[in-house]
């Protein structure tokens, strides 16, 4: 079945550096692929989605490419800020009427000042 | 910015209790979802809910479990006979019809069964 692999955490890094979270994917078919983010003591929130192949996800400074070829959505943002301090979910949701979105384990990032 | 609430945020129950985690969704929402997370787990899918009935449900989702709109904003979980392992996060999410694609949750439900 579909599923979403993540790079394991925590990560640690200092402010203003540079952030790299893997993700790859195994699904049949076209899938949507997005990036959640849950900031501590909030929900899930959509940071960023892409929705076909070479697609660039983009928002507050992070980006993610779909690559089919290589089947992964890895994120990446160049200079992380404290504030990006928090829990980052890989998710895919596969086509048709099926709505329901996979989840990777989640990478908990911790940026130090 | 409209979003997904969900009540309560923490709920301690005993084992073999029925518990009710209600969510209000994004007001011209037509899709509802309910997942969960134990922790240290993946989050995962419970049920889907469109039109007034299920649209998926996976197989976690089984007797114990039940969904209802009961009225034009509430979306509630309900659980009959709670067990240890219910114990997760449970999260509400809704999305427009389509072609939206985007889910958006609420803050989360910690259901704490002992």
């Amino acid at each position: 079945g579909d599923s979403v692999t993540q790079m394991e955490g925590p990560v640690t890094l200092s402010e203003e550096a540079f952030l790299t979270i893997n993700c790859t994917y195994t699904a049949t078919g076209y899938p949507s692929l997005f990036w959640y983010v849950q900031y501590p003591g909030e929900g899930l929130q959509l940071l960023l989605k892409a929705t076909k192949a070479d697609d660039k996800g983009s928002n507050k400074g992070f980006e993610a490419t779909y690559r089919k070829e290589t089947t992964s959505f890895h994120l990446e943002k160049g200079s992380v800020q404290v504030s990006d301090s928090a829990v980052y979910f890989c998710a895919l949701r596969n086509a048709g009427n099926n709505r329901k979105l996979i989840w990777g384990l989640g990478t908990s990032l911790a940026v130090n000042p | 910015e409209p979003e997904v609430t969900q009540t309560p945020s923490h709920q301690v129950t005993q084992m073999g209790q029925e518990v009710i985690l209600r969510c209000v969704p994004i007001s011209n929402h037509l899709y509802f979802y309910w997942y969960r997370q134990i922790l240290g787990q993946k989050v995962e899918f419970l049920v889907s809910f469109y039109n007034n009935e299920i649209s998926e449900k996976s197989e976690i989702f089984d007797d114990q479990f039940s969904v209802e709109r009961p009225d034009g904003s509430n979306f509630t979980l309900k659980i009959r006979s709670t067990k240890l392992e219910d114990s997760a996060m449970y999260f509400c999410a809704s999305s427009e019809a389509p072609p939206g694609l985007t889910q958006y949750f609420g803050p989360g439900t910690r259901l704490t069964v002992l």
